[in-house]
């Protein structure tokens, strides 16, 4: 089953927040955050496991909420460079073996 | 690290035709996944490898499809008899799985297939 992104599409200034949501409908037992630039690859951000963990690296953050099966990407003053189409990835169960994408929240920020 | 690459960036056929893409992981890499992504949403599972094991394939995918990992090095992925429907991004993946660990994806940039 495919996760649900909020929201859909999101503009930003240079320097202010953004929260990225991502939700299901099934126990999750991982979450993996992407990024994809247009016309490039999908480009890995991060992985939270289950048990309720939050990671970040630089600006960007994410929490993971086990009981309510969501993950949340945090970016804090966002720069030019944070634009593009962020993916989260789920896996249902241990041992799952692939990810299941959703539909992808668009970030632009603008100067 | 060459990353993944993937041949060729752009494939148009015609419909009915058959087509075959290329997928050379990073060479260290034990696991190799097929998604495919249309325009404005994420990548969907197609099929995935172990070494050379094929482990899973989507239920969705048509029996048109069909993935080869020879060697368990790189991959192809043939169309059969292409439909307008089959008009996507194929993107291919890999990644370095050392027992029960999570691993990040490195992914390809892709084969944009327009089927006319």
């Amino acid at each position: 089953q495919q996760p649900v992104q909020s929201p859909q599409a999101v503009i930003l200034r240079e320097g202010e927040d953004a929260v990225i949501n991502c939700s299901s409908s099934k126990a999750l037992y991982s979450v993996h955050w992407y990024r994809q630039k247009h016309g490039e690859a999908p480009v890995f951000l991060m992985i939270l496991l289950k048990g309720g963990e939050q990671k970040g690296h630089d600006k960007i953050s994410a929490s993971f909420n086990e009981k309510k099966q969501q993950s949340s990407l945090y970016l804090t003053a966002s720069q030019l460079s944070y634009s593009g189409t962020y993916f989260c990835g789920t896996e249902n169960n241990f041992g799952n073996e692939k990810l299941t994408f959703g539909t992808g929240t668009r970030l632009t920020i603008i100067p | 690290d060459t990353g993944v690459s993937q041949d060729p960036r752009h494939k148009i056929t015609k419909r009915g035709q058959n087509v075959t893409f290329r997928c050379d992981p990073i060479s260290e890499h034990n696991r190799l996944y097929w998604y495919r992504q249309t325009l404005g949403q994420g990548p969907e599972f197609l099929t995935y490898f172990q070494n050379e094991a094929q482990l899973e394939k989507s239920r969705l995918l048509s029996d048109r499809f069909s993935a080869e990992r020879p060697k368990g090095s790189f991959s192809t992925l043939e169309i059969q008899r292409t439909e307008q429907g089959d008009s996507a991004m194929y993107l291919c993946a890999s990644s370095l799985v050392l027992g029960a660990t999570n691993e990040k994806l490195f992914f390809g940039s892709g084969t944009q297939l327009s089927v006319l």
